[in-house]
C-alpha cells in the first residue's frame, strides 16, 4: 500500500464548479499535512498547510480527519487558472530528520 | 531573491556517461533535498542534507551521489547513467528539516533523458 494515495483523476469541471479531492495516508503517526500545486512541466509549490481544525484560504478549504487518516481539498468557484495537478503531502516522522512523502497527484482541468 | 535554482534545465546522456546536477538556494536555508519525479509515481526522495556537512540517503539513492558543497549548494552526481534514471529531477530546500510544519521550496527541475 502506498504511504499517500490520491485519485489520479483527471477531474474535468466547468468554470465556477466546486470540486473536491481526497487523499489517504497510511502512517497514523504523521504530523504535518500539506497540499502542493504543480503546473504542467513546473515545480511543485505550496498551496496550503492542513491543520487539524480545518482551514480556509479564499476559495480553497482543507480538512484533516485523523481518525480516518484522510485529507481533503475543496475548491469553490473554479477558475481556469486552477487547472493543475494537486499533490497531497504528508510529513511522517522518520528518524532524526523529517521527510515529506508525496502522493502522485490529482489532475484538475477547469473548462471554459 | 532567485529562490532555488538548478542547472542544467535539460540534458541528454548516453548510457554509462556521468554528469552532475547543480542546485543553489539563496534563502539561507539549512536543509536541501534531491527528488526525482516519474509519471504516476509522485516525487521520491533521493538524498537530503539536513544541514551543511551532512548528507543522508532517501528512498531511492542507488546510482546517485551527492555533495553539500556549502550552505547554498547541493549537487547530485550520476556516475554511470542508466535509462532507468530518465526522469525529472527537483532540488528543494527548507529552513530546517525536523521542524513541525516545515515547508519545502522547489527549484524549476532538470529534465534528464538517458539513451
Amino acid at each position: 500500500r502506498k504511504e499517500v494515495e490520491q485519485d489520479p483523476g483527471p477531474f474535468n469541471v466547468p468554470e465556477g464548479a466546486t470540486v473536491a479531492f481526497n487523499c489517504t495516508y497510511s502512517n497514523s503517526a504523521s504530523q504535518s499535512f500539506f497540499w502542493y500545486r504543480q503546473d504542467c512541466r513546473k515545480e511543485p509549490k505550496l498551496l496550503m498547510s492542513v491543520y487539524s481544525s480545518g482551514n480556509e484560504d479564499g476559495r480553497f478549504t482543507a480538512q484533516l480527519n485523523r481518525a480516518s487518516q484522510y485529507i481533503s481539498l475543496l475548491i469553490r468557484d473554479s477558475k481556469l487558472s486552477d487547472s493543475a495537478t494537486y499533490l497531497c503531502v504528508v510529513n511522517p516522522f522518520s528518524g532524526s530528520a523529517r521527510q515529506l512523502t508525496f502522493g502522485s497527484g490529482t489532475q484538475l482541468t477547469v473548462l471554459p | 531573491n532567485a529562490g532555488v535554482t538548478q542547472t542544467p534545465k535539460f540534458q541528454v546522456l548516453k548510457t554509462g556517461q556521468s554528469m552532475t546536477l547543480q542546485c543553489a538556494q539563496d534563502m539561507n536555508h539549512n536543509s536541501m533535498y534531491w527528488y526525482r519525479q516519474d509519471p504516476g509515481m509522485g516525487l521520491r526522495l533521493i538524498y537530503y542534507s539536513a544541514s551543511e556537512g551532512t548528507t543522508d540517503k532517501g528512498e531511492v539513492p542507488n546510482g546517485y551521489n551527492v555533495s553539500r558543497l556549502n550552505k547554498r549548494e547541493f549537487s547530485l552526481r550520476l556516475e554511470s547513467a542508466a535509462p532507468s534514471q530518465t526522469s525529472v529531477y527537483f532540488c528543494a530546500s527548507s529552513r530546517l528539516a525536523g521542524l513541525e510544519g516545515e515547508t519545502q521550496y522547489f527549484g524549476p527541475g532538470t529534465r534528464l533523458l538517458v539513451l
